[in-house]
């Protein structure tokens, strides 16, 4: 079973600065890793996805991958109230393994 | 834009009671799965489908099965409902040539009294 560790939160950071979401998985074969947002009251939606080690930038969002130390990141630029939600680490290949993910509060 | 409807939002339900949730996509993705989320848990897999009448059991299936007769529709059942089936139900799906990129429904929020 693979397993995904994330810190609960809440992280609270103003608004314009960095969040920085980390997460921890235990399974070294573990190859595809995702970041999904999830608003409250809302369904997750995917905002990034990465497979190599090192960075993937998309707009304000850049994940990190580090596969040695087993450990992948979310950071926000830029952070914008409405970046307020709960962010989930996902893992896996058809089959995903979730973490329970990390609540963001972006405060103006 | 892909659409996953979920027939129900909100459901009571009492206990032992057989429960339907209806799930349907509406672009030809291959996969569909079953999660329940539940606060300090998070999102598990109950069960998926790679092909019409394929299932395979996820982490959690002890007391649900699933149906799929068609490649759009994917029907989780619980049986005989219990008060710890009380939970969020999510229906996602995807293409199989992009796994890990699903896409949810937007839920059903069952109880079971």
């Amino acid at each position: 079973q693979k397993e995904v560790e994330q810190n609960s939160g809440p992280l609270s950071v103003p608004e314009g600065a960095i969040a920085s979401l980390n997460c921890t998985y235990s399974d070294r074969g573990s190859q595809s890793f995702f970041w999904y947002r999830q608003y409250s009251g809302k369904s997750p939606e995917l905002i990034m996805s990465i497979y190599s080690n090192g960075d993937k930038e998309d707009g304000r969002f850049t994940a990190q991958l580090n596969k040695a130390s087993q450990y992948v990141s979310l950071l926000i630029r830029d952070s914008q109230p409405s970046d307020s939600a709960t962010y989930l680490c996902a893992l896996g290949f058809q089959k995903l393994v979730f973490g329970t993910g990390t609540r963001l509060l972006v405060s103006p | 834009d892909v659409k996953v409807t979920q027939s129900s939002r909100y459901l009571v339900k009492r206990t032992g009671e057989k429960v339907f949730l209806e799930c349907v996509q509406d672009m030809d993705h291959e996969n569909m799965f079953w999660y329940r989320q539940d606060p300090g848990l998070g999102l598990r897999l109950i069960y998926f489908s790679y092909d019409v009448k394929m299932k395979e059991k996820g982490d959690i299936p002890e007391g649900y099965s699933v149906s799929r007769e068609k490649k759009e529709r994917f029907s989780l059942i619980l049986e005989s409902a219990s008060t710890n089936q009380t939970s969020m139900y999510l229906c996602a799906s995807v293409l199989s040539g992009r796994p890990g990129e699903l896409f949810f429904g937007e839920g059903s929020r069952l109880t079971v009294l």
